[in-house]
This record gives structure tokens, sequence and C-alpha cells, in this order.
């Protein structure tokens, strides 16, 4: 198992929208709608952000939003704001009970 | 507000078993709703699955790191522990205890609740 491809780094100007993907096989991210994703501020425990490929916990803005095709998902956050300059992370499931992370995304709010 | 709180030995010696702690607090550990599971982050690295389990005690590993992992519940503490073994400079880590959805398939889901972590090096 390979983990899953993500850019390194994105970066956006206050109130723009961007998207992170994350690529990965047919067992994994193309096969199951298990698709999660995570943002993680420096010295902070990991926050879920969206699961399910397209579901938002509560109390996570409505700006974060999540899409699959094929076997990318997709991060897309709109109205860009300060406060999201984070790492993220995306986490599928790859079947036989095992579960994979991308390698993670810089996100610089310019 | 069920919470997650990792402890154990901050170091390691090489070779040695590193052996870490999770105790859930806030909830039951023996829930049919929920997997139980460890995630590791290297200093200035991605995040990478170890692995989780059940109340019931059934385990799901990391392939990479199956041959020196166990991870085991205690259902009557709400704890649940990690032991890995032969540890070298590469497990260096913080080791974070997670909760994730078990889903109608029986598919490990996303890892809703997430402890501080435990930094964990490895150093003679």
């Amino acid at each position: 198992q390979s983990a899953l491809t993500q850019p390194a780094s994105v970066s956006g100007s206050p109130g723009q929208s961007i998207t992170i993907s994350c690529t990965g096989t047919s067992s994994d991210v193309g096969g199951y709608n298990y698709v999660s994703w995570y943002q993680q501020h420096p010295g902070k425990a990991p926050k879920l952000m969206i699961y399910d490929v397209n579901k938002r916990p509560s109390g996570v803005s409505n700006r974060f939003s999540g899409s699959k095709s094929g076997n990318t998902a997709s991060l897309t956050i709109c109205g860009l704001q300060a406060e999201d300059e984070a790492e993220y992370y995306c986490c599928s499931y790859a079947g036989s009970s095992t579960v994979l992370f991308g390698g993670g995304t810089s996100l610089t709010v310019l | 507000q069920l919470q997650l709180q990792g402890s154990g030995p901050g170091l390691v010696r090489p070779s040695e078993t590193l052996s870490l702690t999770c105790t859930v607090s806030g909830g039951s550990i023996s829930s049919s709703s929920y997997y139980w599971g460890l995630i590791r982050q290297p200093p200035g690295k991605g995040l990478e699955w170890v692995g989780s389990l059940y109340y019931s005690g059934s385990t799901y590993y990391n392939p990479s790191l199956k041959s020196r992992v166990t991870i085991f519940v205690d259902t009557s503490k709400d704890q649940f522990f990690l032991k890995l073994s032969s540890v070298t400079a590469a497990d260096t880590a913080v080791y974070y205890c997670a909760r994730s959805d078990k889903t109608g398939g029986g598919a490990i889901g996303a890892f809703d609740i997430w402890g501080l972590g435990t930094v964990v090096t490895v150093s003679s």
C-alpha cells in the first residue's frame, strides 16, 4: 500500500477558493465512499473536516466541501480565511480493514 | 463529551518495545458503533495509520507494521494499548489515540475524536 497522493502545497488569497486533490487507486479512494479530510494546525491534533466523501461534521463551516471522481477525491475551501492556513490530510478506507492517509498539503493564505 | 488521553514513556531505547496506553473518558469503549485506533506522525512528516481495534478484541494493523504491532483492549478500564516491538529511530513520532466510525459494512470510517498526542522518542 502506498500513501494517497496530495500536492505538497497550495495557496490562495483571502476570499478566494482553493481545491486540494487526493489521488489513490480503485482499491481505496475509488473503491469506497469512505474518504475523510483533516485539518491540522502546528502542534495540534488533526481535526475532522469532511467524512464519507462529502459530509460535514457538526460545527464545521459550510465553506468546506468534499467530492470524489473516480480515484481522486477533492477538498474545496471557499471564502478563504486566515484561520484556514494549516496542513490538510486526506484519508481513505483501503479494504481488508486497512486505512491510508495522504502525504498532506500545506495551505498558505496569502 | 468523550475524550481520549494517551500515556506512556516518552523515551524508548532502540530494539526495545514501545508501550502506549489510550484511556477513554466521558464514554464507553464498549460501543458497537466505533473502532479505536492509533495514528502516528514522525517529526515534520505526515500521518500514518498504525492500527485499530473493536471492543470485542478484533484488531486491524497497517501491513507495513503488522509484524511488530500488537493492540489490545481492557474494556473494564475503558483503555486500549499499543505495543510496538524492535523499535528504531524511525518509530520516533507523536502517537495519537483516535475514535473512528464503524460503517454499516464494517469498514473503518473517519476518525472523529482525537487525543492530544503522546510524544515518543527512540534513542539510546
